[in-house]
């Protein structure tokens, strides 16, 4: 399709388990972000990608959060030793460029659920 | 540092009612600022945007100005549907950096 495409749509895990969540941008799209959309949280940034390269990981709550951009175009969100507060709804975007006048374009979201 | 204040929801009108949801924000500088909208099980997608000063986005019916003598960005339509109930959020993008910062969401529901 031509929208952003998560996978998985949903991903229920144990806690302690490491999870990888995926994000595949609209085509041509350099630049990539990253948000988590969580009750009482609302919607945070987590991480922003220029190309392959991640310019602002500001956002990341802990060193358990890691992401990677491979060709410029696909990216993995992986959460390493889950815990429960990491259950939410993480969000990817893209957007043509890294102008902050142009909107960024979401994908549906993986829904993660940590027992 | 950027926020987004945005009207505490549900906000529950009846259908054909007039709708304001407030927006304001801090930003050093000129950020643009967006309007998006999730529809029950969707994903979030753009309503509309403002990138400078006096600009007036506008989609679907809705507008919003950009005021920066009042740093607001409120979101209007002057008759509203049932398909218009969603969570609306407004949001600002910095020009020093990339990110979106995020309003708190304001859920709507429209009553036939």
């Amino acid at each position: 399709g031509a929208g952003v495409s998560q996978s998985p749509s949903n991903k229920v895990t144990e806690k302690g388990k490491d999870v990888e969540l995926r994000c595949d941008p609209i085509s041509g799209h350099t630049a990539l972000y990253w948000y988590r959309q969580s009750l009482g949280q609302g919607l945070e940034f987590l991480i922003y990608f220029q190309g392959n390269s991640a310019p602002d990981k500001s956002g990341l709550p802990s060193d358990r959060f890691s992401a990677e951009r491979t060709g410029g175009s696909v990216s993995t969100l992986t959460i390493q030793r889950t815990q429960q507060e990491d259950s939410a709804v993480y969000l990817c975007a893209s957007s043509p460029g890294g102008d902050s006048n142009q909107p960024q374009h979401f994908g549906d979201g993986t829904r993660l659920s940590i027992l | 540092g950027n926020s987004v204040t945005q009207m505490e929801g549900p906000v529950t009108l009846s259908e054909e009612a007039f709708l304001t949801i407030n927006c304001t924000y801090t930003a050093t500088g000129y950020p643009s600022l967006f309007w998006y909208v999730q529809y029950p099980g969707e994903g979030l997608q753009l309503l509309l945007k403002a990138t400078k000063a006096d600009d007036k986005g506008s989609n679907k019916g809705f507008e919003a100005t950009y005021r920066k003598e009042t740093t607001s960005f409120h979101l209007e339509k002057g008759s509203v549907q049932v398909s218009d109930s969603a969570v609306y959020f407004c949001a600002l993008s910095a020009h020093s950096n990339y990110q979106l910062i995020w309003g708190a969401g304001t859920k709507l529901i429209i009553k036939p």
